[in-house]
C-alpha cells in the first residue's frame, strides 16, 4: 500500500538556524498538508497546499514558515530562524483530491525536530 | 470556529471488554468527523470517518463510531478490546461548510487495555 514518507526522522538544530523538513506524498495525491504536535499536546494544523499554492493556513503558520513543492514528488516545510518552541513532531499528510474536504488524509510517520 | 473535545485523558479497559472513547465537536457547518490512532513513535493512522449517511460508521481493526447530531458526539467503540489496541486515539473534525481541509484534532485519549 502506498504511504507518505518523511525525512529525516529526527532533526536536531541550534536555535536561530534554518531547517527543511521533507515529505514525499502518495504519488497520485493532489493536496498536501503539514501538521505539528508539540510533545504531549494536540496535533495542530499548519498549512494545506494545492497546485503550487497555499490553500489554507493557520495562525501558527507565520512568516517564519514556508512550504514548497520543488519537484514532482517532494513537499517541503522550511522553518527559518528556529526557536526553542518550534521543537515538535511535524507530520506531513496528503489527500487524493481537495474539493469538499471529504477525503481521508494519509499521514507520514513524522519528523521530530529538536531545537537546542 | 471548529473545536473538538475528548473529555477523558485516559481510558482503561480489560481485554475482551467493550471500549468507548468519547468525542464531542462543534462546527458551524456540516461536520466531517474522523478517528485516528497513534502508536508510539509512529504517525497517525486513519481508523474511520463520518461524512454523511448512516450514523454508524465501521472502520479498521473492528472499530466503529456513532454520529449523534443532537448530542454533537462521535464516540469510538469496539465490542471486544485487545491488548494491541492500547494506543493514543485522536478525534478530528472539519467544517464541511467551508469545503476546506483544515482539520482540528482533539487532545487525544490514551487507551490502556489490560490482559
Amino acid at each position: 500500500e502506498p504511504e507518505v514518507t518523511q525525512t529525516p526522522s529526527h532533526q536536531v538544530t541550534q536555535m536561530g538556524q534554518e531547517v527543511i523538513l521533507r515529505c514525499v506524498p502518495i504519488s497520485n495525491h493532489l493536496y498536501f498538508y503539514w501538521y505539528r504536535q508539540i510533545l504531549g499536546q494536540k496535533v495542530e494544523f499548519l498549512v494545506s497546499f494545492y497546485n503550487n499554492e497555499i490553500s489554507e493556513k493557520s495562525e501558527i503558520f507565520d512568516d517564519q514558515f514556508s512550504v514548497e513543492r520543488p519537484d514532482g514528488s517532494n513537499f517541503t516545510l522550511k522553518i527559518r530562524s528556529t526557536k526553542l518552541e518550534d521543537s515538535a513532531m511535524y507530520f506531513c499528510a496528503s489527500t487524493p483530491r481537495g474539493w469538499g474536504g471529504t477525503d481521508t488524509q494519509y499521514f507520514g510517520p513524522g519528523t521530530r525536530l529538536t531545537v537546542l | 470556529a471548529q473545536s473538538v473535545a475528548q473529555p477523558e485523558d485516559q481510558v482503561n479497559v480489560a481485554e475482551g471488554n467493550p471500549l468507548t472513547v468519547k468525542c464531542t465537536y462543534s462546527v458551524s457547518g456540516n461536520p466531517y468527523l474522523f478517528w485516528y490512532v497513534q502508536y508510539p513513535n509512529r504517525g497517525l493512522q486513519f481508523l474511520l470517518k463520518y461524512i454523511t449517511g448512516d450514523n454508524l460508521v465501521k472502520g479498521s481493526y473492528g472499530f466503529e463510531a456513532e454520529f449523534n447530531k443532537s448530542q454533537t458526539s462521535f464516540h469510538l467503540k469496539k465490542p471486544s478490546a485487545l491488548v494491541s489496541d492500547s494506543a493514543l486515539y485522536f478525534c478530528a473534525v472539519r467544517d464541511g461548510g467551508t469545503g476546506g481541509f483544515k482539520t482540528i484534532f482533539g487532545a487525544g485519549t490514551r487507551l490502556f487495555v489490560k490482559a
